[in-house]
């Protein structure tokens, strides 16, 4: 069984609609969550981070932790075709720029205008 | 400010032979991560170089190793390559913390390798 598990879709979407991403995990020693976004060819790049349980929103976007379910979820809301990307989701469990980061498979996302 | 440079951008190699990848991390950032990417999943923990030691390892069989040069860049060495090698490297460049706060590692565009 993989430490990370992440629905890998594609998943596809009319723009602005609601966009709701998941992961489970297994570890319980996980303490910070990462949301990546990645654009075709590129490197990933952070959209956001929580620690620990929570929720905590940025503009459009809201990242939700449960730590008692090992559950965590993007929410992107008033999607745009600019938002196509594939999103990963990232775990570790400590301060995480020094700790190495477990991904899930990524979930393949198309908002179509 | 450069972001992670990371080069080649594509190389295509030959089951067997041996291949370096290269990073240059953000100015001012101290710590490079590796990472190989598969098609279809994600990026998986390589090891990482702080101070010019490897500091942490993923599951990675030997014939991975690296190194970190005193301008902090650094290489990825793959010996013997395996088709199953075939994959996106990535480098991962961070600021190591002093004593708690957050840091945030930065993604390079990677190298696509592919093994024939």
């Amino acid at each position: 069984q993989k430490e990370v598990e992440q629905d890998p879709g594609p998943l596809s979407v009319p723009e602005g609609a609601i966009v709701s991403l998941n992961c489970t995990y297994s570890n319980s020693a996980f303490q910070y969550f990462m949301w990546y976004r990645q654009y075709s060819r590129k490197g990933p790049e952070l959209l956001m981070y929580t620690y620990s349980s929570g929720n905590k929103e940025d503009g459009r976007f809201t990242a939700q932790v449960d730590k008692s379910s090992k559950y965590i979820s993007l929410f992107i809301r008033d999607s745009q075709p600019s938002d196509s990307a594939t999103y990963l989701c990232a775990m570790s469990h400590a301060n995480f720029g020094n700790e190495k980061l477990t991904f899930g498979t990524g979930t393949r996302l198309t908002i179509i205008p | 400010d450069a972001g992670v440079t990371q080069s080649p951008t594509h190389l295509i190699k030959t089951r067997g032979q041996q291949v370096t990848l290269r990073c240059s991390p953000k100015s001012g950032h101290d710590t490079v991560s590796w990472y190989q990417q598969a098609l279809g999943q994600g990026p998986q923990f390589i090891f990482q170089y702080y101070e010019e030691e490897e500091r942490q390892r993923g599951n990675f069989p030997d014939r991975f190793s690296g190194h970190q040069f005193p301008n902090y860049s650094s290489e990825l060495n793959v010996n013997a390559l395996l088709l199953g090698d075939s994959a996106l490297y990535l480098c991962a460049s961070i600021l190591s913390g002093t004593g708690g706060g957050r840091t945030e590692a930065f993604f390079g565009q990677g190298t696509r390798l592919t093994v024939v």
